[in-house]
């Protein structure tokens, strides 16, 4: 079965540092990675996608790279806030398959 | 716009009672799917619609939970008895397209089973 994995201890960064996040998968490779962020009580939001083929893709302070080789993802927020604060969760659905699997997420807290 | 709608927002009841849980989702958007999250966990599927038509329901108890989603629109989910582990957050989430597109999820129904 699909597996993805993300630490699932929290980030702890200083305001304005770069925060990275780690988003690592087994079995099968993904047609494509998304990420998302939750804040406590809400549901899921969708920042950013990324497809196999790709190697990077960029939103505004946001950046997502994708290494089929290593079968990582990383997420990066440069010049992080505190208003960056939350959990970030990958998802992803591997070739052939229907379903859109998430990782446990890992949450970040930005400090002022 | 409005975006994906979920009712009750929180819902406490007995094991072996009976649970429905709403959703309307964006308008337009022909895909729904049922997520349901356990505390510190990453929501795990339960069910996917494409319009009126269940195409991925592998993950959904089916001796116990059943969802319909008529007229290709609202949806609900049904538990029914309910269990204690059945406590967690149930989202609902719509799409524009299939997996290949951003999903826009609800707020969620925390359901507590006691």
């Amino acid at each position: 079965s699909q597996k993805i994995e993300q630490n699932s201890e929290a980030l702890n960064i200083q305001e304005g540092k770069t925060a990275t996040l780690t988003c690592n998968y087994t079995n099968y490779s993904p047609a494509y990675l998304q990420w998302y962020r939750q804040d406590p009580g809400r549901g899921p939001v969708f920042l950013l996608l990324i497809r196999e083929n790709e190697k990077e893709k960029r939103k505004e302070r946001l950046k997502v790279t994708f290494d089929t080789t290593l079968k990582q993802s990383l997420f990066h927020i440069t010049a992080s806030q505190p208003a960056d604060s939350a959990t970030y969760l990958c998802a992803f659905r591997g070739s052939g398959y229907s379903t859109l699997t998430f990782g446990k997420g890992t949450m970040l807290l930005v400090s002022p | 716009e409005a975006g994906v709608v979920q009712s009750p927002r929180y819902k406490i009841i007995e094991k072996k009672q009976p649970v429905a849980f709403w959703c309307n989702p964006i308008s337009g958007h022909n895909t729904l799917y049922w997520y349901r999250q356990n505390l510190g966990q990453g929501p795990e599927l339960l069910i996917r619609y494409e319009n009126e038509e269940a195409v991925d329901d592998s993950q959904l108890p089916k001796d116990r939970f059943s969802a319909e989603r008529l007229k290709g629109v609202d949806s609900t989910l049904k538990i029914q008895p309910a269990e204690l582990g059945d406590s967690a957050v149930y989202l609902c989430a719509s799409s524009v397209g299939g997996l290949g597109t951003e999903a826009f999820f609800g707020q969620g129904t925390r359901l507590t089973v006691v």
